[in-house]
């Protein structure tokens, strides 16, 4: 069975400061990853996705996620926020490619503070 | 190319009314699916449909939910007999292939049940 965590439903970082999201894993067979943004009014939108090969992972907007197979980990990060990145962001994983649904983790909305 | 389309973008229903959430996917998709954010969780997978046909229905509430997506016109989410905790944001997402993790996948906005 597959599911995702995403610790800390809330993260507030400043202008220019480091971003880190975190999500973690578990899944019975080799997981496809994700990372969707939604910004208010709007529908989710791929930042980045690991299927195979490379563990990291770069999407748009500057940001990257690391595949940590060991720590059952897929954290999202980006150097240097920006007031556009203030959104909601969840993480998902998919029964390899065929799979027809994602498995969602809860969110963590994203706060850039001036 | 106008993106996935849902309507509308707000409903309020009453107890016991009907609920009818409409999807029309990006033009020449034939793969629909349909999630519910609930408050405070994340998106949950309810149905996954191709034209006239559930090709996967497990997340689907037994009673009260229905889906379709008829070979013309959008694909219909219907809730009968709407009760408070059917209040929820439901996405819906289109794509031209099977496999929900492949990159033409696009999400609609969502439209935002309220139940009264």
């Amino acid at each position: 069975a597959q599911s995702v965590t995403q610790l800390g439903s809330h993260v507030s970082v400043s202008e220019g400061a480091l971003v880190l999201l975190r999500c973690n894993y578990s899944s019975s067979v080799p997981p496809y990853l994700f990372w969707y943004v939604q910004y208010p009014n709007q529908g989710l939108q791929l930042l980045l996705k690991y299927t195979t090969g490379a563990t990291l992972v770069k999407g748009i907007n500057g940001f990257e996620a690391e595949f940590k197979k060991s720590e059952t980990s897929f954290h999202l990060t980006k150097p240097s926020a920006h007031m556009s990145d203030a959104a909601e962001y969840f993480c998902a994983v998919s029964e390899g490619y065929t799979g027809n649904q994602f498995y969602f983790g809860t969110g963590t909305s994203l706060t850039v503070i001036p | 190319n106008a993106g996935v389309m849902q309507n509308p973008r707000h409903l309020v229903r009453r107890r016991g009314q009907e609920a009818r959430l409409r999807c029309s996917p990006m033009k020449g998709h034939s793969h629909v699916y349909w999630y519910r954010q609930l408050p405070e969780e994340g998106l949950k997978f309810m149905v996954y449909l191709q034209k006239e046909n559930i090709i996967d229905e497990s997340g689907m509430p037994k009673e009260r939910f229905s889906a379709e997506f008829p070979k013309e016109g959008p694909s219909i989410l219907r809730i009968q007999q709407v009760v408070r905790g059917d209040s929820a944001a439901y996405f819906c997402a289109s794509s031209p292939q099977q496999g929900a993790t492949n990159e033409k996948l696009f999400f609609g906005s969502g439209t935002q049940l309220s139940v009264l």
